[in-house]
């Protein structure tokens, strides 16, 4: 099947820094990436869609300063974290979907932890 | 995309059958009902998706009811390595629009797998 790969896989950044996450369609090319923020013992909760060549289209209560995404290619989209504070720890998955293709594929997910 | 019901935590003997069921009352007809798991700390995991007809790949088996109201997630010969969180989505299949795949998550099903 189809592999998306993310990185890193665990960060720990000092509070104020910006921290970079990298998502990549291994074997396809990715029309349209999401990504989602999951909290402990919670559900995923989707924080903005990405198409390639595009602005990304933020979910509701989701800073779009503060989360910034960049879907340059048809195989990679970043979520760049800006001036993380510890309320922003969290375990950040990126998902892919490929043209024509009726699923999505996700990532290994990113555990951050910001002290 | 329609809202879908799910008991929270289930659990099930190695070996036996496990069967995850799903409501999803308000599905409209161009709706499909898709399954993902979720094993601790990884992303989301594709499993199996139906229109209306009953499914099976090397995963699992999805049994939907005629009217199209709940189905039923079958892992035929549970391992321990099954333990996960199972979710059950429902959604619209047409393509078109930018955030065509988004997949929104419920609470889903905690399915201990035991000795």
């Amino acid at each position: 099947g189809a592999v998306v790969s993310q990185h890193p896989s665990r960060v720990i950044c000092k509070s104020g820094t910006s921290v970079k996450i990298e998502c990549r369609s291994l074997d396809f090319q990715a029309t349209t990436m999401f990504w989602y923020r999951q909290f402990p013992k919670q559900s995923l909760m989707l924080m903005a869609t990405s198409n390639e060549g595009s602005k990304a289209t933020y979910e509701q209560g989701v800073e779009k300063d503060k989360f910034l995404i960049n879907h340059a290619s048809l195989t990679l989209s970043t979520l760049t974290v800006t001036s993380a504070h510890p309320e922003d720890s969290s375990f950040y998955i990126c998902s892919a979907r490929g043209q024509g293709i009726e699923k999505l594929f996700f990532g290994s997910g990113t555990q951050l932890s910001v002290l | 995309d329609a809202k879908t019901t799910q008991p929270p935590s289930m659990d099930c003997a190695e070996g036996r059958a496990a069967n995850l069921p799903c409501n999803h009352s308000t599905i409209s007809g161009n709706e499909y009902v898709y399954w993902y798991r979720q094993i601790h700390s990884q992303g989301p995991q594709y499993i199996i998706h139906g229109l209306k007809n009953n499914e099976t790949n090397e995963m699992a088996s999805l049994i939907i009811t005629e009217d199209r109201k709940s189905s039923t997630l079958i892992l035929p010969h549970a391992t321990l390595r099954d333990t996960a969180v199972y979710y059950c989505i429902v959604r619209v299949a047409s393509a078109g629009g930018t955030s065509y795949g988004k997949l929104t998550f419920g609470q889903g099903t905690i399915l201990t797998v035991h000795p």
